[in-house]
């Protein structure tokens, strides 16, 4: 049963406009949200993170979402860049700083010229 | 340092023989965390320590498979007599302790891709 769930596999936006991420989950006991971007051959990059006390949390051009009652996060990112092609993963936490991060299967972000 | 160091990059082993990887964590962090990622884009935790101490051992198969972090060495994780399923690519994260009450995100190596032929 997979627990964080990305359900859009690709994502092409131009370049300028605005791209959302989505990521739902289904274990309440996350408190911890993490977004990392990942280029082919590199290690996922550490994005932006929100805790479960927070509705939004901005930085740059980044922000992410939290909707807690639906279980529900996104990452808003604008404008886009065409350095922003990568794969996208959402990552969750239970309340342990020791904790292991669970990952949906990310979401492969294509931004044109 | 100031990145996650995996070494090697890619290996490559005949099945049945032992694979060893290594893991060098940020300097100042106490948690380290391996995980496995088999196909392209599937994440599965293996181990994670805190410290030279094993935190959580949940996702670590029950044979063949091992890990260690001691002190002022690369963290190291084996697997004995491979199988072709064991092919993928390993990857090293650690983090800090949390500071002022705050979680602290895992920042990862590259990870080191490991073919069994």
């Amino acid at each position: 049963d997979q627990q964080v769930k990305q359900n859009s596999p690709s994502l092409s936006v131009q370049e300028g406009r605005i791209s959302i991420l989505n990521c739902d989950y289904t274990n309440s006991m996350f408190d911890y949200f993490l977004w990392y971007k990942k280029y082919p051959a590199e290690g996922p990059t550490f994005l932006i993170s929100i805790s479960s006390i927070k509705d939004k949390n901005e930085d740059g051009r980044f922000t992410v979402f939290l909707n807690k009652s639906a279980k529900h996060l996104s990452l808003h990112i604008v404008p886009s860049q065409p350095g922003d092609s990568a794969v996208y993963f959402c990552a969750a936490r239970e309340n342990t700083n020791a904790g292991k991060s669970t990952f949906g299967d990310g979401t492969t972000l294509t931004v044109k010229p | 340092g100031e990145e996650v160091a995996q070494t090697p990059k890619h290996l490559v082993r005949g099945e049945g023989q032992k694979a060893k990887l290594y893991c060098a964590p940020i300097k100042g962090h106490s948690y380290v965390f391996w995980y496995q990622q088999v196909l392209k884009n599937e994440f599965k935790f293996l181990i994670s320590f805190q410290n030279e101490n094993v935190f959580d051992e949940t996702g670590m198969p029950k044979e063949r498979f091992s890990a260690k972090c001691l002190p002022n060495s690369p963290c190291s994780l084996e697997i004995q007599a491979t199988k072709l399923e064991d092919s993928a690519v390993y990857f090293c994260a650690s983090s800090q302790s949390r500071r002022g009450g705050r979680n602290q995100p895992q920042h990862f190596g590259d990870g080191t891709r490991l073919s069994i032929l």
